[in-house]
């Protein structure tokens, strides 16, 4: 069946360093995949996304990068910043057919000052 | 604010007791979805309205579950008959366009607790 993923389920970094989350998925049919940032007691807030038509995409200080061979998904945060602190979910879809995100089961990043 | 917004924010029921949320989407948002999620896992589909037609359902939303959206602008979804595992936070959210071509924005969730 269709899963997503992640590799850790918690990540501790020092204010400053740059952070790196990863996930795998199984579903090779899926071309768009999305980071979600949440906050203890928030819904999830959309980072950052990619077509699998790409392998990089940037953002404010964010970076996710797409290896479709071996079906891995990464977010890289640079300059993690105490904010940053939060669960981060990888989430995957179809351009077509079904409308719903297949969630990740997440990786708490703990930002220490 | 005019973001997702969801009430009640925290429910405690009696197993047995029917229970309902409301999710008020962006208003401009003629797509709105609802989510379950438990502790440490990520959120799971639960159903999907484009407009006030619900056009997907997931295999989770047993018959226990109903949801609506009646004019195509707020939501409920109601549980009857509550279990205690269906103890969750109930997650809204709603975008403009389908999720491979724009985000869905989340409100922040309904906690249910089923004593």
């Amino acid at each position: 069946g269709e899963s997503v993923g992640l590799h850790l389920p918690t990540l501790s970094v020092q204010e400053g360093d740059n952070s790196i989350i990863n996930c795998a998925y199984s579903n090779s049919a899926s071309d768009y995949f999305i980071w979600y940032k949440q906050e203890s007691g928030k819904g999830p807030q959309f980072i950052i996304d990619i077509r699998s038509n790409m392998d990089k995409r940037q953002g404010q200080r964010v970076t996710v990068l797409l290896n479709k061979t071996v079906k891995h998904l990464s977010l890289q945060i640079a300059a993690t910043q105490p904010g940053d602190s939060a669960v981060y979910f990888c989430a995957e879809t179809r351009a077509s057919g079904s409308e719903k995100l297949v969630f990740g089961k997440g990786t708490k990043l703990t930002v220490n000052p | 604010d005019t973001g997702v917004s969801q009430d009640p924010r925290h429910k405690i029921t009696k197993r047995g007791q029917n229970v309902t949320f409301r999710c008020d989407p962006i208003s401009e948002h003629n797509r709105l979805y609802w989510y379950r999620q438990t502790l440490g896992q990520g959120p799971e589909f639960l159903t999907y309205f484009q407009n006030e037609a619900q056009l997907e359902k997931s295999r989770l939303l047993s018959d226990r579950f109903s949801a609506e959206r009646p004019k195509g602008s707020f939501s409920t979804l109601e549980i009857q008959r509550t279990e205690q595992g269906d103890s969750a936070m109930y997650l809204c959210a709603s975008s403009l366009l389908e999720p491979s071509t724009g985000e869905l924005f989340f409100g922040e969730g309904s906690r249910l607790t089923v004593l």
